[in-house]
């Protein structure tokens, strides 16, 4: 079957460090999205991208990169962690042309 | 940019009771209206969905009504069980943008 996977499901850095999450799906969908989850802020949209070496920035992409060199992959690369960006991460994917999204699992951040 | 507000944030409920979740929007191009459902642990996951042709959509239990004048719609769950107990979120998009503007969430709490 189709899916959406995100690795680490849980990870542990230090502040300055580079941390990179992965986002792969199988549903050959043009359009991914990189959210982030916050108590009490819901889902914030970081980056997304609309097909292969295209990128563009979310309500909260300061720190945040994405590139896009093929289908299946979106990574999220947090140039210098920081404690602030301590939260869950969540990619997601839709198909050309339609508005559902299919989320992945989510990744737990943590930036000590 | 648009704003969605989604009310109540946390709600609690018996078994076999309904349980209404309402959403405000601000920007009057929104045309497609998502509900997300997300268990502990896991990803959104879209549950029912109305575009803005639409009044109101029904799949089973859960059902979705939409006033385009006043800008807001509502999720209702008749006859609750146990596992509805999530995190439930709107959200709204104008078509062809395919990135939803999401409510804060709403967690309901199902008593046995």
């Amino acid at each position: 079957d189709a899916e959406i996977t995100q690795s680490p499901r849980h990870k542990i850095t230090e502040t300055g460090r580079q941390v990179t999450l992965a986002c792969h799906q199988t549903w050959n969908h043009n359009n991914m999205f990189w959210y982030r989850q916050d108590l009490g802020h819901g889902l914030r949209l970081i980056h997304y991208s609309y097909g292969v070496q295209d990128t563009n920035k979310g309500e909260v992409s300061d720190g945040y990169s994405v590139s896009r060199s093929n289908t299946e992959d979106l990574p999220l690369t947090l140039e210098s962690a920081a404690s602030s960006q301590t939260s869950v991460y969540f990619c997601a994917s839709s198909d050309r042309g339609e508005e559902t999204q299919y989320f992945g699992p989510g990744t737990r951040l943590l930036v000590l | 940019g648009e704003n969605v507000e989604q009310h109540p944030s946390t709600l609690s409920v018996q078994e076999g009771d309904s349980a209404v979740i309402k959403c405000t929007y601000s920007d009057s191009a929104s045309n497609y209206f998502p509900w997300y459902k997300q268990e502990l642990g896991k990803g959104p996951q879209l549950i029912i969905d109305i575009r803005s042709n639409v009044g109101e959509k029904k799949d089973q239990r859960i059902a979705v009504t939409l006033n385009k004048t006043a800008k807001h719609f509502s999720l209702h769950i008749t006859e609750t069980q146990p596992e509805d107990s999530a995190v439930y979120f709107c959200a709204a998009s104008r078509g062809g943008s395919y990135i939803p503007t999401f409510g804060r969430g709403t967690s309901l709490i199902v008593h046995p």
